[in-house]
């Protein structure tokens, strides 16, 4: 059974860098995409962007010049920087495998806070 | 990017009732289409993809059709551990995007 976990700071202030990381068990990360997707509090989903198996990424166009998806292959791990962030940027921060399409399988989320 | 739309924004029903949530995209995205539930706290469930087909592990009671720009994801005789949040999400272009979410809750 393939799990997802993410973990990294709670709180981060305004205008700094938010770092993210998903460890991955139960399954390679040699295939499949990983992916960020985002949602604030009370609202719906965003799709932040994905690192593919190959390493390629693609990201939201709206968060594109802010974010940066990389993997760790040897520690089955993959990571989400977000810089400059702003309280807009609040939100339960989800990992999740696709096949590039779907979501099968998510993390439980981790909310982080952007405040001073 | 392709917006999608969900109606209606929540719903009451009771147990045993059969309740239809509709999801319209501004553009066709043939068949490219999921269904999540979320329940408070939880992260998202897939619970059909390609419009209309099963994720394994997931009740028959759930179902979806439709394709172009016009969806929809039935749940037959509703069980108490449905009441939750459904999101739709088109998987036919970046960005994929959602619905803002329907809200299946207790009459």
């Amino acid at each position: 059974q393939v799990q997802l976990q993410e973990s990294g700071p709670g709180l981060v202030k305004p205008s700094e860098t938010l770092s993210l990381t998903c460890t991955v068990s139960g399954g390679s990360i040699g295939s499949y995409y990983w992916n960020w997707i985002r949602q604030p509090p009370g609202k719906g989903l965003e799709w932040i962007g994905y690192i593919s198996y190959s390493g390629s990424t693609h990201l939201n166009p709206s968060l594109k010049s802010r974010v940066t998806i990389s993997t760790d292959t040897s520690k089955s791990q993959f990571s989400l920087k977000l810089t400059s962030v702003t309280a807009a940027d609040t939100a339960v921060y989800y990992c999740g495998r696709s096949s590039g399409t779907y979501y099968d399988y998510w993390g439980q989320g981790i909310l982080v806070t952007v405040s001073s | 990017d392709i917006q999608m739309t969900q109606s209606p924004s929540s719903v009451s029903a009771s147990v045993g009732d059969r309740v239809t949530i509709i999801c319209r995209a501004s553009h066709t995205i043939s068949s490219w289409l999921a269904w999540y539930q979320q329940k408070p706290g939880k992260a998202p469930k897939l619970l059909i993809y390609g419009a209309s087909g099963l994720q394994s592990g997931v009740p028959s009671r759930f179902s979806g059709s439709g394709s172009g720009t016009d969806f929809t994801l039935t749940i037959s005789n509703l069980q108490p551990e449905d009441f939750a949040t459904y999101f739709c999400q088109q998987g036919n272009s970046f960005p994929l995007t959602f619905g803002g979410g329907t809200k299946v809750e207790i009459k």
